[in-house]
């Protein structure tokens, strides 16, 4: 089955800076690629997906890079406010497949 | 109904005891999944139901655990002979068909004593 690898599981910037958080997947028919996000005693929540018929997409503050040679993507969230601050969590699915989520970092935007 | 919907919010048990835990997901959402959330950690896939098709169990820790779905409504965990190690948050989750966005329920907080 799918395995996602993330990394890093804890980060730390100050706010206006960016953040970038990597992934990597293992079943190379994956080809869904959306990215979570769950604040503190919160239920996760979709913020930005990719299909592996594009290599990156734009979401105001927030991007995603997909590298389907490599096996791999990214987020990349630009001038960090506070409001940032959780835990992140990037997963890969095909159509017949569960999606199968990273571990998981952990975001802190220090004011 | 508007979302996602899991009860109990939260179940405090004592080891050896059966828990059941329900998710109702968004109406007309064909995929279902539950997931396990163990405190600060990530979320672990347990199992997922797409439409009429067998469900992947593949996710199940051990034989203690075992889900149901009614039809493309109401799915059911159950946990049989409880230990301290289930304690956890059961997150059910459900999508338009196989893929696309995820919507999560509240979770469900299993404690076990």
């Amino acid at each position: 089955g799918e395995n996602v690898e993330q990394h890093p599981s804890t980060l730390s910037v100050q706010e206006g800076d960016s953040a970038v958080i990597k992934c990597t997947y293992s079943d190379s028919a994956s080809n869904y690629f959306p990215w979570y996000k769950q604040e503190l005693g919160k239920r996760p929540q979709l913020i930005i997906d990719i299909r592996s018929n594009v290599g990156e997409k734009k979401d105001q503050r927030i991007a995603v890079t997909l590298n389907k040679t490599a096996k791999h993507f990214s987020l990349h969230i630009t001038e960090t406010q506070p409001e940032d601050s959780a835990v992140y969590f990037c997963a890969a699915k095909d159509g017949n497949t569960p999606l199968v989520f990273g571990k998981g970092t952990r975001l802190s935007v220090i004011a | 109904g508007a979302g996602v919907s899991q009860s109990p919010s939260n179940k405090v048990t004592e080891k050896g005891k059966d828990v059941e835990l329900r998710c109702d997901p968004i109406s007309g959402h064909t995929a279902l999944y539950w997931y396990r959330q163990r405190l600060g950690q990530g979320l672990e896939f347990l199992i997922y139901f797409q439409g009429n098709s067998a469900p992947d169990k593949s996710g199940l820790p051990s034989d203690r655990f075992s889900a149901e779905r009614t039809g493309e409504s109401v799915s059911t965990l159950t946990i049989q002979r409880t230990q301290q190690e289930d304690s956890a948050v059961y997150l059910c989750a459900s999508s338009y068909r196989g893929t696309g966005e995820l919507f999560f329920g509240e979770g469900s907080r299993l404690t076990v004593l």
